[in-house]
């Protein structure tokens, strides 16, 4: 069965403090692989897609990583507004469901 | 643009009762689908439309209908709400379906059946 499973669920950080999130995946026939922020009381929004092992991306203080098993989303040097709900989710080939991890809250403090 | 616009932002009703909650999207977006987020569930895919016309089931489709008579709108209707729907809806819009395309959220509708 195809799913994913977000780690750490909460992770609290001084500012400046670099670290990783983690989202491992069992899916077979992978089409993309998403990161999304939410803010409290917002709907998620979109960081970034990952298609196929061995791809990075970066924006900002945000790199997201992917290998057949797992994609990372690391942060470098956070700030207390990079505080938030960050959420994986995945599309497999053939449907049209993008499937949501359960999310790691992240809490920066200055 | 205004983007994806959600109707109403909270509501209580109680068991049994009707409601339908509303999705509007302003940008010619094919894909639309609509999940709820409960604690330590995350979001869950309730249905979805690929387009004018087309929906299908997601995750956790029971208890809910949809329809899809425009490109603009996907409205999720409750035809008799139970406390276990009590929850934070989301619409989602992307560009087309054939594309793996970022997801456009609203800002949700909170829900609270007693």
């Amino acid at each position: 069965e195809d799913q994913v499973t977000q780690s750490p669920e909460a992770l609290r950080l001084q500012e400046g403090e670099s670290s990783s999130l983690n989202c491992s995946y069992t899916v077979s026939g992978l089409r993309g692989l998403f990161w999304y922020r939410q803010d409290p009381g917002k709907g998620p929004e979109f960081l970034f897609t990952l298609y196929s092992a061995g791809e990075e991306k970066e924006k900002e203080r945000l790199k997201a990583t992917l290998t057949k098993k797992e994609s990372f989303l690391h942060i470098t040097a956070p700030k207390p507004e990079d505080s938030a709900t960050y959420l994986c989710a995945y599309l497999t080939s053939g449907t049209y469901k993008y499937i949501f991890g359960t999310g790691t809250r992240l809490k920066v403090l200055a | 643009n205004a983007g994806v616009t959600q109707t109403p932002k909270f509501q209580v009703l109680k068991t049994g009762q009707s409601m339908t909650l509303q999705c509007a999207q302003d940008m010619n977006h094919e894909y639309m689908s609509w999940y709820r987020q409960d604690p330590g569930m995350g979001l869950r895919l309730i249905h979805y439309s690929v387009g004018a016309g087309i929906t299908d089931q997601g995750e956790v489709p029971n208890g809910y209908n949809v329809s899809r008579s425009t490109t603009e709108d996907f409205p999720l209707r409750l035809l008799s709400a139970a406390p276990s729907q009590t929850s934070v809806y989301f619409c989602a819009s992307s560009l087309t379906a054939r594309d793996t395309g970022e997801l456009f959220f609203g800002e949700g509708s909170r829900l609270t059946v007693l």
